[in-house]
């Protein structure tokens, strides 16, 4: 059965301190992996998009990773805002069929 | 470009009540996806409809259908309404089938429905 599952479930920082998300995987054969951030009351927004041949994405202070031996994927967010309080959410695509699996996600808070 | 429009962004419906939800997508884009989203269950994937056809569906009853028009927009169908149907509807629009590389997704700011 193929499955999406983040860490931590939910998460605090300092405003200004770095935090990374993590997101495992059991979906095969593997496509691609997405990582959104969903703000409160809207719908996600993508951030990044990774295909099996690429292993970093960086979109602004966001760095997403794809370790596709391990099936680990992780979203790394640098200097952090309080803006960036959000749900992240990670997707991950099979190449049969065009069905996305989609983590629960990880909501964070920054904190002044 | 406008983006992904849904209507209504909130309803409130009693139990045996049926809604009808729409979705406009950018303009171009010919794959509309649904998904329900709860707090406990995350994003839960209804359907996917590309070129008026629905492609894909997700594990939810018959009572949750769906339908796109010649000009893609998307209608979302849920009859016998249920207390466990109050959720947020999101659509999504892209240009190719949903999950295919490279194919950015862009979702609408939801539907929120409450169910008496």
């Amino acid at each position: 059965k193929n499955q999406v599952e983040q860490s931590p479930q939910s998460l605090i920082i300092l405003e200004g301190k770095n935090c990374t998300l993590q997101c495992n995987y059991t979906v095969s054969p593997f496509s691609n992996l997405r990582w959104y951030k969903q703000d409160t009351g809207r719908g996600p927004v993508s951030l990044t998009i990774m295909t099996f041949s690429e292993n970093t994405k960086s979109n602004g202070r966001y760095t997403a990773t794809l370790d596709a031996d391990t099936k680990q994927s992780s979203l790394h967010i640098t200097a952090s805002q309080l803006s960036d309080s959000a749900s992240y959410i990670c997707v991950v695509s099979a190449l049969s069929g065009y069905a996305l699996n989609f983590g629960k996600g990880t909501s964070l808070l920054v904190t002044p | 470009k406008a983006g992904v429009t849904q209507t209504p962004r909130y309803l409130i419906k009693t139990r045996g009540q049926q809604v009808t939800l729409s979705c406009s997508p950018i303009s171009g884009h010919r794959s509309v996806s649904w998904y329900q989203q709860t707090p406990g269950q995350g994003l839960q994937f209804l359907f996917e409809y590309f070129s008026e056809t629905q492609r894909n569906k997700g594990n939810f009853p018959g009572r949750f259908s769906g339908r796109q028009f010649s000009n893609s927009r998307s209608e979302m169908n849920v009859s016998t309404l249920e207390l466990g149907d109050s959720a947020l509807y999101l659509c999504a629009s892209s240009l190719a089938r949903t999950g295919t590389t490279h194919n950015e997704q862009f979702f609408g700011p939801g539907t929120r429905l409450t169910v008496l």
